[in-house]
């Protein structure tokens, strides 16, 4: 099924420690987003990408990097976890003129 | 900072009533979507409505918007207990780049 993959589901992680989140998507879209769960705030954008080669920052950007070398990956770098950033991360996709967006199915990040 | 809040933050009703939550909004936009949330997985996008919109229908779901008082209701009726779920709405202003910024979302519960 066509859609977006993220990988991994869960992982636990000391603090200062680097971890990579990975993005895939079939879709050929061209705009690809990192989102943040946290209970009680809702999903708040970390860094987008408008299309391949570009990026931009979202609205809690500091202590995550991102990088877009081709259409289809888009991971997202957490250069020295610290526990503040223990939350459910969701990257998603949009291509149509319609501005929908196609999350994948999330990734459950625990710094101790 | 959140764009969109819903209310209520949580909602309890019995299989086959209606459901109506709302979605309150800051600045002007160009469009509103809702989404739902399935425990455990990603969003799903359930409808768009424009901002010269003001309500579209799309299957059991009935979306309302009123830019006057920046606000928007999602009515699900006859409800079933797959409707169990976190609804949430998304508006395409902030940042200045028209990125989807949600809201903290409602808990809906469908009692069999």
């Amino acid at each position: 099924i066509a859609g977006i993959t993220q990988a991994p589901t869960s992982q636990i992680l000391a603090a200062g420690r680097r971890m990579t989140l990975r993005c895939t998507q079939d879709m050929r879209h061209n705009a690809m987003y990192w989102y943040r769960q946290d209970l009680g705030l809702g999903l708040r954008l970390i860094h987008y990408s408008n299309t391949a080669g570009t990026t931009g920052k979202g609205e809690v950007p500091d202590g995550y990097s991102v990088s877009r070398a081709n259409t289809d990956d888009f991971p997202l770098t957490l250069a020295s976890a610290v526990p503040s950033q223990t939350s459910v991360y969701f990257c998603a996709s949009s291509g149509g003129s319609t501005g929908e967006l196609f999350f994948g199915e999330g990734s459950r990040l625990t710094v101790l | 900072s959140q764009q969109g809040e819903e209310d209520p933050q949580a909602l309890s009703i019995q299989e086959g009533e209606n459901a109506t939550m709302n979605c309150s909004y800051k600045t002007s936009i160009n469009n509103l979507q809702w989404y739902r949330q399935n425990s455990g997985r990603g969003l799903v996008h359930l409808i768009l409505i424009r901002s010269n919109e003001r309500e579209k229908h799309s299957g059991r779901l009935r979306v309302t918007l009123d830019t006057s008082k920046k606000s928007s209701s999602l009515l699900i009726t006859a409800s079933r207990a797959a409707d169990t779920a976190s609804y949430f709405c998304a508006t395409d202003a902030n940042f200045g780049n028209e990125k989807l910024t949600f809201g903290t979302g409602t808990r809906l519960t469908i009692i069999p």
